[in-house]
């Protein structure tokens, strides 16, 4: 099946400072890829949509300005958490759908396990 | 508003045969995909029902009944291997995947 990388896979920082999460197809062309975040013991939670070339869409209750999503390449998506606080403290993954091929499936990423001190 | 149900946790014996069920209320219906999780790691691909069946794929099986609103997963021949979270999720009338909070699935020798 397809791959989709995440980097880093893991992050410690402090409060305050903002961290960049970079989400990769590497054997397909994504033109959307979605950006969630998963608390211990509990779902998914789509936080927004990314779409290549234009502006992503948030989910409810999510901060665009806390959660940047730049998706600037059929390939590449990256979400940057600034200003970030302990409660943003999550195990963030990526997915993709591939853009051709009538794939239905999302392709996930291994996950960014973010600890904000 | 949306809503999917399933059971928090279950437990099973290895060899033995589990079925872990889901229910829906969404708004409109593209069809129902299972994942599986293993803790600490992204979620893989199950499967994908849209039409009402069951549809079998080796030791897993996934059945629909969109008249019910009601799916489930079959776990055949149970391995230590298949101890995970099972996420049953829904795509609704613009393709959004609506999520369940998973059940945590543990198997005993």
């Amino acid at each position: 099946g397809a791959v989709v990388s995440q980097h880093p896979s893991w992050v410690i920082c402090k409060s305050g400072t903002s961290v960049k999460i970079e989400c990769r197809s590497l054997d397909f062309q994504a033109t959307t890829m979605f950006w969630y975040r998963q608390f211990p013991k509990q779902s998914l939670m789509l936080m927004a949509t990314s779409n290549e070339g234009s502006k992503a869409t948030y989910e409810q209750g999510v901060e665009k300005d806390k959660f940047l999503i730049n998706h600037a390449s059929l390939t590449l998506s990256t979400l940057t958490v600034t200003s970030a606080h302990p409660e943003d403290s999550s195990f963030y993954i990526c997915s993709a759908r591939p853009s051709q091929g009538g794939e239905i499936e999302q392709f996930f990423g291994p996950g960014t396990r973010l600890t904000v001190l | 508003g949306q809503n999917i149900d399933q059971p928090t946790e279950m437990t099973a014996t290895e060899g033995a045969i589990v079925q872990i069920n889901c229910t829906y209320q969404t708004s409109g219906f593209n069809g129902l995909f299972w994942y599986q999780q293993h803790a600490g790691e992204a979620p893989t691909f199950l499967s994908y029902n849209v039409l009402d069946g069951l549809e079998e794929k080796g030791r897993f099986s996934s059945f629909l009944s969109r008249s019910k609103g009601y799916s489930y997963l079959l776990l055949k021949e149970l391995q230590m291997k298949d101890s995970a979270s099972y996420l049953c999720a829904v795509w609704d009338s613009n393709y959004q995947l609506i999520w369940g909070a998973g059940t945590k699935l543990i198997i005993k020798p």
